[in-house]
């Protein structure tokens, strides 16, 4: 399809396992979004990116949260040594400008919904 | 630092009948974007309707409109002739305004959200 689409839609880990969620923009996209959303926190901005770079990552949680972008267009978040706190779903946007603005629409992904035991 | 305060966490409405989801916000910002997305329990969140804050004319789309009120920094949604299908979480957002794009990355900044239900 010509949206943005997120995989896997679910996972379940462990405790302490490292998991990878991954986000494909729609095609031509330069700027691309990660947000978390979970009960306690509401949604929360987590990092931008414009082409393969990220202008700032202080919306990380923590260090054991990292992304990248790749060749303009598929990004990774890995969660590191997950905990029961990192349960959420992660949702992924891209815009056509970087960055998005009023004219310049975020477009979401269905989120990949992350369950930690 | 900017927040989005949505105080309904839960509303109904009838068919057909009209419904008011509040929005307050607090920014010392003068320019800045507000919007209102609906997401579905399918998860993707679908933008609704969006208002520039340095226009006063309020924006309209189809059934939905606002309420912007800058000074008061309220900006509320407006559903007429509600249907089944707006059943969905609605979340208000905030984005700054960068001139020239210095100092904004373009992220939002999201309410809480309030869940809507639409009774036949």
């Amino acid at each position: 399809g010509a949206g943005v689409s997120q995989s896997p839609s679910n996972k379940v880990t462990e405790k302490g396992k490292d998991v990878e969620l991954r986000c494909d923009p729609i095609s031509g996209h330069t700027a691309l979004y990660w947000y978390r959303q979970s009960l306690g926190q509401g949604l929360e901005f987590l990092i931008y990116f414009q082409g393969n770079s990220a202008p700032d990552k202080s919306g990380l949680p923590s260090d054991r949260f990292s992304a990248e972008r790749t060749g303009g267009s598929v990004s990774t978040l890995t969660i590191q040594r997950t905990q029961q706190e990192d349960s959420a779903v992660y949702l992924c946007a891209s815009s056509l400008v970087a960055p998005a603005g009023f004219d310049n629409e975020q477009f979401f992904g269905p989120g990949t919904r992350l369950t930690v035991l | 630092a900017q927040t989005v305060t949505q105080s309904q966490p839960e509303m109904s409405v009838q068919e057909a009948e009209t419904v008011t989801l509040s929005c307050t916000y607090d920014t010392s910002e003068n320019n800045y974007y507000l919007f209102w997305y609906k997401q579905p329990p399918s998860r993707q969140m679908i933008l609704v309707i969006r208002q520039e804050a340095y226009k006063q004319q309020n924006a309209t789309e189809n059934r939905f409109s606002v309420n912007f009120q800058k000074a008061a920094k309220s900006f509320s949604l407006k559903i007429s002739d509600s249907q089944l299908g707006d059943t969905a979480m609605y979340f208000c957002a905030f984005m700054k305004h960068g001139v020239n794009y210095g100092g904004s990355q373009g992220n939002l900044i999201f309410g809480k959200g309030t869940k809507l239900s639409v009774k036949p």
